[in-house]
């Protein structure tokens, strides 16, 4: 089937602005994962959803940034009043239960100018 | 908090071996994974160890100590696709209601050479 899918593929936005990222995970996978990662480093935990409910939102770097899952499938992350350090590839993934492997969506390469 | 490294860059050889390693240190560990990652792509996963031991999957190994805290990662017989970034990324118990987030090491880019 389907793997992961995150739109859109590219975002450049002004700083201040709102964007909105989404992601698709794979049919039937329970468990969903926000990850960022900046050029030369290793995803970094975000936010952690086990059905409609954020598990753990830990990794959120502040109130900025928000996420939701209403349905228990697609999730949409949320970022206000963007500053250019948010710029990054923001990057979904989900397992079919908690504890199961993650599979990665292609990422969305946001720009903050 | 967790602690992975893993060197920054390493070259080998068409047709050759290398090995990756990755040493971590972490509290409530709950496994350690290989991801791939070539350039401007998502990274995929390669291997899974949670205990002591080698675990063998076609030209890929992956080994692991829990009492050293470490791992490495194996490529046979190494192919010119082979070049791309390797994450060792392991699980622990996090703080929320049983999360199971992966702690990513910087990853290594490895170049293969004809």
């Amino acid at each position: 089937g389907a793997g992961v899918s995150q739109t859109p593929s590219n975002k450049v936005t002004e700083k201040g602005k709102y964007v909105e990222l989404r992601c698709d995970p794979i049919s039937g996978h329970t468990a969903l994962y926000w990850y960022r990662q900046s050029l030369g480093q290793g995803p970094e935990f975000l936010i952690y959803f086990q059905g409609t409910g954020a598990a753990d939102d830990s990794g959120l770097p502040n109130d900025r940034f928000f996420a939701v899952r209403p349905e228990g499938s697609v999730s949409t992350l949320k970022i206000q009043r963007t500053e250019r350090g948010d710029s990054a590839v923001y990057l979904c993934a989900s397992s079919l239960a908690r504890g199961e492997t993650q599979y990665f969506g292609p990422g969305t390469r946001l720009l903050v100018l | 908090g967790q602690n992975i490294d893993q060197p920054t860059e390493m070259t080998a050889t068409e047709g050759a071996i290398v090995q990756i390693n990755c040493t971590y240190q972490t509290s409530g560990f709950n496994g350690l994974f290989w991801y791939q990652q070539h350039a401007g792509e998502a990274p995929t996963f390669l291997s899974y160890n949670v205990l002591d031991g080698l675990e063998e999957k076609g030209r890929f190994s992956s080994f692991l100590s829990r009492s050293k805290g470490y791992s490495y990662l194996l490529l046979k017989e190494l192919q010119m696709k082979d070049s791309a970034s390797y994450l060792c990324a392991v699980r622990a118990f996090g703080s929320g209601a049983g999360s199971y987030q992966l702690t990513f090491g910087k990853g290594t880019k490895l170049s293969v050479i004809p």
